[in-house]
């Protein structure tokens, strides 16, 4: 079946540091993938998302590619900022439903 | 447009009490979802319905819960009797019925049991 594997955490950076998250996911079709964040206290909601080989997503200064060649949909930011501090979920669906999978979670801590 | 909206926001109740938890999806969405959040466990999938029909159960825990939807704006999700293992914040999400709409997701139920 689909699934989602992605970096576990916590992880913690400085301020204006260079951010990444491995995702990785097995899927037997074609899926659309997605990051969502989760800030304390409140759902998760769509940072970016990607529905074919090679899309990028972006959003806030956050990117992710989506790579069929390495199953891989990492996430990365050149710059974090304390307002980033949250958690970060990777997640697929497939194309023909509506059954969206995620990952573990990678809890992110940025420090000033 | 209100977003998702989740009741109540906490739940606090004792072993071998009937809980129901309550979600209103964005209208128009033809997809509900139910989750579990622990930290134990992470984000489960209990259950979701398309065009309020339940299409994938098998995340549902045991017969202790159950989930209806009577409406396209409806949806409540029992536990009967709580144990305190059921002890979790509970989201609900909606989409639109295609693969590659997002979910949008409710501020969830943080259930405790005592």
């Amino acid at each position: 079946g689909n699934s989602v594997t992605q970096m576990e955490g916590p992880v913690t950076l400085s301020e204006e540091a260079f951010l990444t998250i491995n995702c990785t996911y097995t899927a037997t079709g074609y899926p659309s993938l997605f990051w969502y964040v989760q800030y304390p206290g409140e759902g998760l909601q769509l940072l970016l998302k990607a529905t074919k080989a090679d899309d990028k997503g972006s959003n806030k200064g956050f990117e992710a590619t989506y790579r069929k060649e390495t199953t891989s949909f990492h996430l990365e930011k050149g710059s974090v900022q304390v307002s980033d501090s949250a958690v970060y979920f990777c997640a697929l669906s497939d194309r023909g439903n509506n059954d969206m999978r995620f990952g573990a979670g990678t809890r992110l801590t940025v420090k000033p | 447009d209100a977003g998702v909206i989740q009741s109540p926001r906490h739940e606090v109740t004792e072993m071998g009490q009937e809980v129901t938890l309550r979600c209103k999806p964005i209208s128009g969405h033809n997809s509900l979802f139910w989750y579990r959040q622990t930290m134990m466990r992470g984000l489960e999938l209990l259950i979701y319905f398309n065009n309020n029909v339940p299409i994938d159960d098998s995340g549902m825990p045991e017969d202790r819960f159950s989930a209806k939807m009577p409406n396209a704006s409806f949806s409540t999700l029992k536990i009967q009797p709580s144990e305190p293992r059921d002890s979790a914040v509970y989201f609900c999400a909606s989409s639109p019925r295609r693969g590659d709409s997002p979910l949008h997701f409710g501020n969830g139920t943080r259930l405790t049991v005592t």
